[in-house]
């Protein structure tokens, strides 16, 4: 059973930096295919892709945040990590992690975390 | 604004067969596959379909969902109440970078 779970700080304040951890079970990120993804939904808006990162360590960002994310794996402790530079009110949203279907390409997110509310303010 | 297009909001009575379309272009939906998410206010996205018009173990069959070019649908039939919720496509664009893209969303609401 593939589970994923979201963790970090719940309030930051502008400028700041934030990093959140995607802590799975049920699948490896040394097994060929695998991927997880970061999407985030700001309140009352729609879902919007982030970044992604593969076994091999291929990863995406999207393009009008690349200057500000970066993500990364720990295999041995079945972790991503995205940080997310220079925090502003707008970044103010539900981040979650998702396990990629990956055979059905890089938007088949067929596993969800419960996702983590991250507010920006003072 | 978002890249794929959807209506933002949709409604039906139960029983009823409602759609909801999904235009995008030809680096994303006209290139790659279109997935479908179902959200439940305060509550994750759920995989509805993925691969054009595949069904995840447990989704029912009255959902289903196709792609024509650079457009796609999904659709719900036999509604019922427990259907009103958040739809959103997705798909990934090919240009360089590549990126995800996800819908605007559809408040589908049961009437």
């Amino acid at each position: 059973q593939i589970t994923l779970k979201e963790s970090g700080p719940t309030l930051v304040k502008p400028t700041q930096t934030l990093t959140l951890t995607c802590t799975f079970s049920g699948f490896s990120l040394t097994t060929g295919g695998v991927g997880v993804g970061w999407i985030r939904q700001p309140p009352g808006k729609a879902l919007e892709w982030l970044s992604l990162i593969y076994w091999d360590d291929d990863k995406g960002y999207s393009p009008s945040l690349k200057s500000r994310l970066t993500i990364t794996k720990d295999t041995a402790k079945n972790q991503v990590v995205l940080t997310m530079t220079n925090m502003g009110p707008v970044d103010t949203a539900t981040y979650y992690c998702a396990h990629i279907l990956n055979i059905y390409g890089p938007m088949a997110f067929d596993i969800w975390g419960q996702g983590t509310m991250v507010t920006v303010s003072s | 604004q978002s890249v794929l297009t959807q209506p933002p909001s949709a409604s039906g009575t139960p029983g009823q067969r409602v759609t909801i379309s999904c235009s995008g272009s030809s680096s994303n939906i006209g290139t790659n596959t279109v997935n479908w998410y179902q959200q439940i206010p305060g509550t994750a996205p759920k995989l509805l379909i993925y691969n054009n018009n595949q069904r995840p173990s447990g989704v029912p069959g009255r959902f289903s969902a196709s792609k024509s070019g650079t457009s796609a649908s999904l659709a719900i039939s036999g509604l019922q109440s427990e259907d009103e919720a958040d739809y959103y496509c997705a798909s990934w664009d090919a240009g360089l970078p590549g990126r995800g893209l996800f819908g605007g969303g559809t408040k589908l609401t049961v009437l």
